[in-house]
Order: C-alpha cells, then structure tokens, then sequence
C-alpha cells in the first residue's frame, strides 16, 4: 500500500525550530511533486508549501516565507519542513501529501500522511 | 490570493438524502477544484480533482461539476459513513487555497 508517515513534530517554544519529516514508500518517490498542509486546532486546512520532483521548485504560502524550507532527499525517499522562529499560529497538524499532476497541471493531493503535531508554546 | 467561499458551513441531512455543497472562487480557476472528505482525527481523502474526476476508489454517489469560479459537489444518496467535513480547493495558482469547509452531520 502507498504510504507516507510524518515525524518529528513536539512542542516548542515560540522562536523555536522543528525538522518535520515524511517517509514514502511503495510509491516511486521521484515522479512526484510533494507538499505539506496544515491544520490548526479545530481549524480549516491551510496548504503551506510544495516541492517539485528534484527539489528545483519549491512554493510558499506567504505567512511562512523566509522560516519554513522544503526539501527533499530522493536517495531515502524522504520529505521535509524545516521549520524556524516557531509563532503559536503555527500550532496545527501537519501533513505531508502526494500531488497528483500532469506536466505542470496540479490536481489535487492523493494520497496523505496521517500528520504529526507541531505545539507552539511556553 | 484566490479566495474559496463554501457553503453551507454545515448542513444536517437522513441516510439516502441528496447533498449539494457549493464553492465559489473570487476568479476564475477554470477546473482546477479538488474536493476532499476528511473525518475527524483523521487526513483528508481525496474525492474528486479537476472538478468532476472522481479519484479511483470513491464510490460513484460522488459527483463534481463546474467551471470558472462556481462548482458542485453533490452525494447522490448519503451513507452512514459520509458524515464528515468536506473541503474544496484550486489549484490553478500559488498560494493554493482550501475552502471553509462544510461540516455534514446527521439529522
């Protein structure tokens, strides 16, 4: 079965860092854009960013432009959300996804980690 | 940013009923609209992506329409086990924006 599971989340206090992780499998990793979706405690989901197949493109929403970095290591099948100076309003669970597309028309996320929780808090 | 506007935010409906949700984006998006179902504690499933594309898997009581900047997700005959959230979201342009989402919940 296709599979991503995220780690790495915990709580942090504000100005903080996390490195979230996301490990595919059964799945070829490389053919895939990737992304990561928030959603905050009793929230709506909040895309955050994507990454193209090697790692040459990479999106932001703009309240974590400059603190949060995509990344990806094809060789371990792996994603990551770097994520720095940590504000409360970053509190959420954090999913890591599998864009389906075709050349560059995004269709939506089809497959989808079951989350890992990033508490910001004193 | 392109906004998406659901509607209702929640809606309460019998097993067998007939459910339309709607979504309204502030510009044209063509048919870059993906719908999800999400349960509680549980990741978001995707339902249908351009639109009116059912994902392989769902069943076929799902059903999505429109272009532009109005679209439809309609449950033929609600089952037991669609009682959940269900959000929309383009993808026609960064940032990529989720609707409100709409709650269903049983009469």
């Amino acid at each position: 079965e296709v599979q991503l599971v995220e780690s790495g989340g915990g709580l942090v206090q504000p100005g903080g860092s996390l490195r979230l992780s996301c490990a595919a499998s059964r799945f070829t990793f490389t053919s895939y854009w990737m992304s990561w979706v928030r959603q905050a405690p009793g929230k709506g989901l909040e895309w955050v960013a994507n990454i193209n197949q090697d790692g040459s493109e990479k999106y932001y929403m703009d309240s974590v432009k400059g603190r949060f970095t995509i990344s990806r290591d094809n060789a371990k099948n792996s994603l990551y959300l770097q994520i720095n100076s940590l504000r409360g309003e970053d509190t959420a669970v954090y999913y890591c996804a599998r864009a389906r597309t075709s050349g560059r028309d995004y269709f939506g996320m089809d497959v989808w980690g079951q989350g890992t929780t990033v508490t910001v808090s004193s | 940013d392109i906004q998406m506007t659901q509607s209702p935010s929640s809606l309460s409906a019998s097993v067998g009923d007939r459910v339309t949700i709607t979504c309204r984006a502030s510009q044209s998006i063509s048919s870059y609209l993906n719908w999800y179902q999400q349960k509680p504690g549980k990741a978001p499933k995707l339902l249908i992506f351009a639109a009116s594309s059912l994902q392989s898997g769902v069943p076929s009581r799902f059903s999505g329409s429109g272009s532009g900047t109005d679209f439809t997700l309609t449950i033929s005959s609600l089952q037991p086990e669609d009682f959940a959230t269900y959000y929309c979201q383009q993808s026609y342009s960064i940032p990529q924006t989720f609707g409100q989402g709409t709650k269903v919940e049983i009469k």
